[in-house]
């Protein structure tokens, strides 16, 4: 079975452009999560999305950050324009439903470097 | 809110060394409590859990026990080896009910032969 799949590993961005990340998560999957986690920090979820239809984006910072999940399967995650504190590598996940129990399967992440 | 506290790294121990890493945590209700393992130049992937109080989550030596009474989900293994050198969270799915995780600050442990 493959895993989830990010890309691209790793972008270096000037600060004020656009970035955009994207995610394929394991084949019949509804439930897809964004985390960001900053160097030397736990990741956070920015993004929750049960199918297509976001269940939780109390955490995205929605004036720069944006995301969708097209279909119910691929999803992607837009940061404009990027600060400084925005460098950090986002980590998507998926698992087969929410809940209490279900193991989220993560990806390898994209490391954001922001100049 | 709902929140995760780790024990600061880096933790440095010899190889066969016995190992705890603490755990504690804030939340409302009945959380599930996990233990998350990144190993370098790899995603983060479960090591263990438990879902309910007085349960032992457990895998690959590692053990946990999720301690209500003292808020606590510790991560012990009796003898570590160079090859559990690796970044350790611990975290929370609680009061959302939406399977979010609330993660630790990760903790590092590095083996030495």
């Amino acid at each position: 079975e493959a895993g989830v799949a990010q890309s691209p590993r790793y972008k270096i961005i000037e600060k004020r452009q656009s970035v955009a990340f994207w995610c394929n998560p394991i084949s019949g999957h509804a439930t897809l999560y964004w985390y960001q986690q900053i160097l030397g920090q736990g990741p956070k979820l920015l993004i929750q999305f049960q199918n297509n239809g976001v269940v939780d984006d109390s955490q995205l910072p929605k004036d720069r950050f944006s995301a969708e999940r097209l279909k119910g399967v691929d999803s992607t995650l837009k940061i404009q324009p990027a600060k400084l504190e925005d460098s950090a590598v986002y980590l998507c996940a998926s698992s087969p439903t929410p809940g209490l129990n279900y193991e989220q399967y993560f990806g390898p992440g994209t490391r954001l470097t922001v100049t | 809110g709902d929140s995760v506290t780790q024990m600061e790294g880096p933790v440095t121990l010899s190889e066969e060394a016995f190992l705890t890493i603490n755990c504690t945590y804030t939340a409302t209700g009945y959380p599930s409590l996990f233990w998350y393992v990144q190993y370098p130049g790899e995603g983060l992937q479960l090591l263990l859990k438990a879902t309910k109080a007085d349960d032992k989550g457990s895998n690959k030596g590692f053990e946990a026990t999720y301690r209500k009474e003292t808020t606590s989900f510790h991560l012990e293994k009796g003898s570590v080896q160079v090859s559990d050198s690796a970044v350790y969270f611990c975290a929370l799915s609680g009061s959302s009910n939406t399977g979010k995780l609330i993660f630790g600050q990760g903790t590092t442990l590095q083996v030495k032969p």
